[in-house]
């Protein structure tokens, strides 16, 4: 079965500094990956999604994340970090029809 | 826009109710998912459904069953609410082979 580990409970990033969130998993072939972010007390929105193609995939509110199959990673990356940005993400990976398995999240706070 | 609505953010339930959750989803997906939430272990899937009247256990289904009448509506039934089912509860739907889409969650607490 596959799995999915984020290996970063808790990160702080000042307001304008780079950030990068990992994510690996754990699959036999190619899995159907994506990060979510939710905000407190709200359900969860996706930031983009991998399916096939490009290895680099751009999301929304300028995060991106790259795929790299012989790391079994799919890390995501933001050249910039606003305060806004300051909530939970979710890597997950789906495989089959209808099986999707979520990482514990890593939560990310700013600091001004 | 798409939309998954949950019938209650917050709730209060006492020790032994049977206590009901509805989503709706609006955008005609055959699949229909219920979460759990809790801090540090992620999204659990408790049930999904993939059709009306279709239903396949996730990995802690115990304590909890599904409904799901029509296509765009999928109910979580605690036949008998205990205090360690308190939690956050998530309703997600998609199409196969595609991203969910989330509701914004209930907040359960069983007093």
């Amino acid at each position: 079965a596959q799995s999915v580990t984020q290996p970063d409970i808790h990160i702080t990033v000042s307001e304008g500094a780079s950030l990068e969130l990992r994510c690996n998993y754990s699959y036999g072939a190619t899995p159907y990956l994506f990060w979510y972010v939710q905000s407190p007390g709200q359900g969860l929105q996706l930031l983009l999604k991998y399916f096939s193609g490009d290895t680099l995939v751009q999301g929304i509110k300028g995060f991106e994340a790259e795929f790299k199959r012989s790391q079994s990673s799919f890390n995501l990356r933001k050249p910039s970090v606003h305060w806004s940005d300051a909530a939970e993400y979710f890597c997950a990976v789906g495989a089959g029809d209808n099986d999707m398995r979520f990482g514990a999240g890593t939560r990310l706070t700013v600091k001004p | 826009d798409v939309k998954v609505t949950q019938s209650s953010r917050y709730l209060v339930k006492r020790t032994g109710e049977k206590v009901f959750l509805e989503c709706v989803q609006d955008m005609d997906h055959e699949n229909m998912f219920w979460y759990r939430q809790d801090p540090g272990l992620g999204l659990r899937l408790i049930y999904f459904s993939y059709d009306v009247k279709m239903k396949e256990k996730g990995d802690i289904p115990e304590g909890y069953s599904v409904s799901r009448e029509k296509k765009e509506r999928f109910s979580l039934i605690l036949e008998s609410a205990s205090t360690n089912q308190t939690s956050m509860y998530l309703c997600a739907s998609n199409r196969v082979k595609n991203e969910q889409y989330f509701g914004p969650g209930t907040r359960l607490t069983v007093t």
